[in-house]
């Protein structure tokens, strides 16, 4: 079955440390994005990606880094810079030209 | 940049109930999609409808481009259309989409 796969579905961080957040479809997707959910928010951009070796800052990308380097795959690396990381991180792609977006299933970061 | 609001941000209906929601964007778009978010978190896309109307199922969206609006309109509600509804626009191609806060449903049985 084709789909958007995030991985882990659950991540405790101790403060001060990097991770690593998986997002792989396999969808042949042109373009992949990254997401933050706070509660009671809507969805806000960290970083997309149109192509490989290629990629833009969302509306809040301090603290967060990316790689596009193969199309499945578009990591999110949510480094010690990052205040206030605790939050539900989803991961979606495109195929270009279309507008459908297909979401994953999201991985929730907990600090501690 | 693009702003989108909507309302109401919670809504309680009993099942079978109707319900309108609505989804303001302050600038032109050229794309704008309704989601529902289930209670574990999956968002699935619901409406691609940058302009007029569709209909799928229970559920159906109109959008007024030039008065920069969208209404999501959910009828004869069930306790799995529970969850939260967003809208989310862009304002030209090649950029990503802008969400919306959304609106939290709880049907009740």
């Amino acid at each position: 079955d084709g789909g958007i796969t995030q991985s882990p579905k659950y991540l405790f961080r101790k403060e001060g440390q990097n991770v690593t957040l998986s997002c792989e479809q396999n969808l042949n997707h042109d373009a992949m994005y990254w997401y933050r959910q706070d509660p009671g928010q809507g969805l806000r951009l960290i970083y997309y990606s149109q192509i490989v070796n290629d990629f833009q800052k969302g509306d809040i990308a301090e603290g967060y880094s990316v790689s596009r380097e193969k199309k499945e795959s578009f990591p999110l690396t949510v480094t010690s810079a990052q205040k206030n990381p605790t939050a539900f991180y989803l991961c979606a792609s495109r195929l270009i030209p279309n507008y459908g977006y297909t979401f994953g299933s999201g991985t929730r970061l907990t600090v501690v | 940049g693009i702003q989108v609001e909507q309302s109401p941000p919670d809504l309680i209906l009993q099942e079978g109930a109707n319900s309108t929601l609505r989804c303001n964007f302050s600038d032109s778009v050229n794309n704008l999609q309704w989601f529902h978010q289930n209670p574990w978190g999956q968002l699935i896309n619901l409406f691609y409808i940058p302009s007029g109307t569709k209909q799928n199922g229970r559920l159906s969206a109109t959008t007024v481009a030039t008065e920069r609006y969208s209404l999501l309109y959910i009828s004869s509600s069930q306790t799995t259309d529970s969850g939260v509804y967003f809208c989310a626009v862009t304002r030209q191609a090649g950029t990503a989409l802008i969400f919306g806060k959304g609106t939290t449903l709880s049907v009740s049985s």
